[in-house]
């Protein structure tokens, strides 16, 4: 079975600060894509950035990238420069063949 | 280009009670996903939907809840009778083949059963 892990129920940041989320997931397949979704109190879940299993590089979205070690089964997300805007519930995602498996989250606060 | 669509924002019923939502995907998207997020956990996959057909509704609680997909566009979930556990958000996403599968989501359903 699949499953997604993030260890920081919560997370704080200054603003204009850098911040890192954690995962690590369990999967048998070799091909698989993931995501990190933000979801703020509007409950709006919004695509942050997605990597391809079977691509080494890292992706990057502007100030958001990540860091994927395909062996370890790690996928990190750094956010640059934290904006007040990015507070929000960050869920790390493995999606293999169509279905989404879900981590549990990560409530990141930003301080201004 | 509009976002997903969902109906009603919130509702709040009594227990026993049935209940149905409402959602509109991406115009072109032949999948369409209903999840079930109860507060403080991540999203689960209730049911998902190719065009009309049932794809997976392996996590559906099938003696209370239900789905359809008429003429593979709209989709409405429902619950009968409503129990306090089924409390959650539901949320509806759809995707459109051939981009990595990604999900785009809808602003949820907030569903109280006191």
């Amino acid at each position: 079975a699949q499953t997604v892990t993030q260890s920081q129920p919560e997370m704080s940041v200054q603003e204009a600060e850098t911040v890192t989320l954690s995962c690590t997931y369990d999967t048998s397949e070799s091909d698989y894509y993931l995501f990190w979704y933000k979801q703020p109190p509007s409950r709006q879940m919004i695509l942050v950035i997605r990597q391809e299993a079977y691509k080494q590089q890292n992706a990057t979205e502007n100030r958001f990238s990540v860091n994927f070690q395909k062996a370890a089964k790690s996928f990190s997300l750094k956010i640059s420069d934290s904006q007040l805007g990015d507070a929000a519930m960050y869920f790390c995602v493995v999606n293999q063949g169509g279905k989404l498996i879900f981590g549990q989250g990560t409530e990141l606060s930003v301080k201004p | 280009e509009a976002g997903v669509a969902q109906s009603p924002r919130y509702k709040i019923i009594e227990k026993r009670q049935s209940v149905a939502f409402w959602c509109n995907p991406i115009s072109g998207h032949a999948t369409l996903y209903w999840y079930q997020q109860i507060l403080g956990q991540g999203p689960k996959l209730l049911i998902q939907f190719q065009n009309n057909g049932v794809v997976d509704d392996s996590q559906l609680p099938k003696d209370r809840f239900s789905a359809e997909r008429l003429k593979g566009v709209d989709s409405t979930l429902k619950i009968q009778p409503a129990k306090l556990e089924d409390s959650a958000v539901y949320l509806c996403a759809s995707s459109f083949m051939g981009q990595g599968n990604i999900q785009y989501f809808g602003a949820g359903t907030r569903l109280s059963v006191l």
